[in-house]
């Protein structure tokens, strides 16, 4: 079935560190994928988001990876800060409209002082 | 701040209340979302309203009840709700282009923390 999963539901990184998060996706039609922070008492905020005809893009400290030969998807921060501890979510889209985005569950990123 | 404001922040009710969630979008856009999120479960599509006119329904309960009177501000009437329905309600808005093949990402507000007893 169509599924946007995450390898890990946690991950623990030492400040200054790079982070790396990843996410698989099932449906090789989805065409248009998103990376969302969630902070605690906050809703998600976009942070970057990739087209399926780009392997990579570059934000100000993260980069998103695509994998379209293996569905996977990635997002790395560069020397991770206590400010970056949150929740992130991948989300797919299948369609042309952001009606269709389905969410994946989120990976709970902490920072180690 | 996003520019999608939700009122009221924390929300403790009773199975036999009525009460209202609000969402108002400040960026223009035409197109407004709600969504429920538990704890340790994706965020879950509940209606979208696109132009005003709702446009999708996921199999919510009655219970729920979204109200849109224009393309800023955004409802959820609640009634005789139960236990399970506690979760952080979301509000979302985006500028959908229409006949264009470039999707547009949503905004989401900070949420409505509901908790039933």
């Amino acid at each position: 079935g169509e599924s946007v999963g995450l390898h890990l539901p946690t991950l623990s990184v030492q400040e200054g560190d790079n982070s790396i998060i990843n996410c698989a996706y099932s449906n090789s039609a989805s065409d248009y994928f998103i990376w969302y922070k969630q902070e605690s008492g906050k809703g998600p905020q976009f942070i970057i988001d990739i087209r399926s005809n780009m392997d990579k893009r570059q934000g100000q400290r993260v980069t998103v990876l695509l994998n379209k030969t293996v569905k996977h998807l990635s997002l790395q921060i560069a020397a991770t800060q206590p400010g970056d501890s949150a929740v992130y979510f991948c989300a797919e889209n299948k369609g042309s409209s952001a009606s269709k985005i389905i969410f994946g569950s989120g990976t709970r990123l902490s920072i180690r002082p | 701040e996003t520019g999608v404001t939700q009122t009221p922040r924390h929300l403790v009710m009773g199975m036999t209340n009525k009460k209202s969630l609000k969402c108002e979008q400040h960026l223009g856009h035409n197109a407004m979302y709600w969504y429920k999120q538990s704890a340790k479960k994706p965020l879950e599509l509940m209606f979208v309203y696109n132009f005003k006119e709702q446009t999708e329904n996921n199999s919510v309960p009655s219970r729920f009840s979204p109200e849109c009177p224009n393309s800023s501000h955004l409802f959820l009437h609640l009634h005789t709700l139960q236990p399970e329905d506690s979760a952080l309600y979301l509000c979302a808005s985006s500028q959908e282009l229409q006949g264009a093949d470039d999707q547009e990402t949503q905004y989401f507000g900070p949420g409505t923390r509901l908790l039933v007893l």
